[in-house]
């Protein structure tokens, strides 16, 4: 089975300070993607990160508050700048492998914002 | 504008019985739908899934039924075990447009009673 590792699983911070999360998967994958998941809510995509080039961001998320990198096929991160409390949530990373229609996901990070 | 509704914020079964949690949808263009189980400082993990070409799933305990002309769908989990309690959500894609985002529900909490 697949295996996605995220790091940090969960962090307090200040608010305007920036926090990077880490994905790593095991073997290399056709997508990987980046999910927010406000506290009551449903998961929401934030982000696609494309292996060598920009993320494709969704409607209501921008680059500048959450850039992400990909720098090859197995490993990629997102920052989540100048926090505010608002931004507290659970952040997931998730994978697509090829010929797979399932996508599998890290344990997510617990970002507390304060 | 939700896309895909879990009307039934939580639902609670005695262990045994059978648990029926309910999705709604509303882009027909979504062809493919799954289900995934998430419990508490876990990433989601994927339950089952279904095309749109198909009307039934069904994987040991679990089934899932699909009804098109109403844009719903259901997961049967049979017998109920305590182990099942998780958060449920129901997630959908369009994979026919070479899309591998995830649109989800805001999630089922189902508690199995011993």
């Amino acid at each position: 089975s697949a295996v996605i590792s995220q790091k940090p699983s969960r962090d307090i911070c200040q608010r305007g300070t920036s926090l990077t999360i880490q994905c790593q998967v095991d073997s290399q994958v056709t997508m990987m993607f980046w999910y927010r998941q406000q506290p009551g809510q449903s998961l929401t995509l934030i982000a696609t990160a494309n292996q060598g080039s920009e993320a494709t961001y969704e409607s209501g998320f921008v680059i500048d508050k959450f850039p992400i990198s990909r720098p090859n096929l197995t490993f990629s991160t997102l920052t989540v700048s100048n926090m505010s409390p608002e931004d507290s949530s659970i952040y997931l990373c998730s994978a697509h492998w090829q010929g797979r229609t399932e996508a599998f996901f890290g344990q997510g990070t617990r970002l507390t914002v304060v | 504008d939700q896309q895909v509704k879990q009307n039934s914020p939580s639902l609670s079964v005695q262990e045994g019985r059978i648990s029926i949690l309910n999705c709604d949808y509303t882009n027909s263009m979504f062809d493919y739908f799954l289900w995934y189980k998430k419990y508490p400082a876990e990433g989601p993990t994927f339950l089952i899934s279904i095309s749109s070409i198909k009307d039934k799933n069904e994987d040991g305990r679990f089934t899932v039924f699909l009804n098109k002309s109403a844009k719903h769908l259901s997961l049967h989990i049979v017998p109920s075990q305590p182990g099942d309690s998780a958060v449920y959500f129901c997630a959908a894609s369009d994979y026919g447009a070479g899309s591998y985002q995830l649109t989800f529900g805001k999630g089922t909490k189902l508690s199995v009673i011993p």
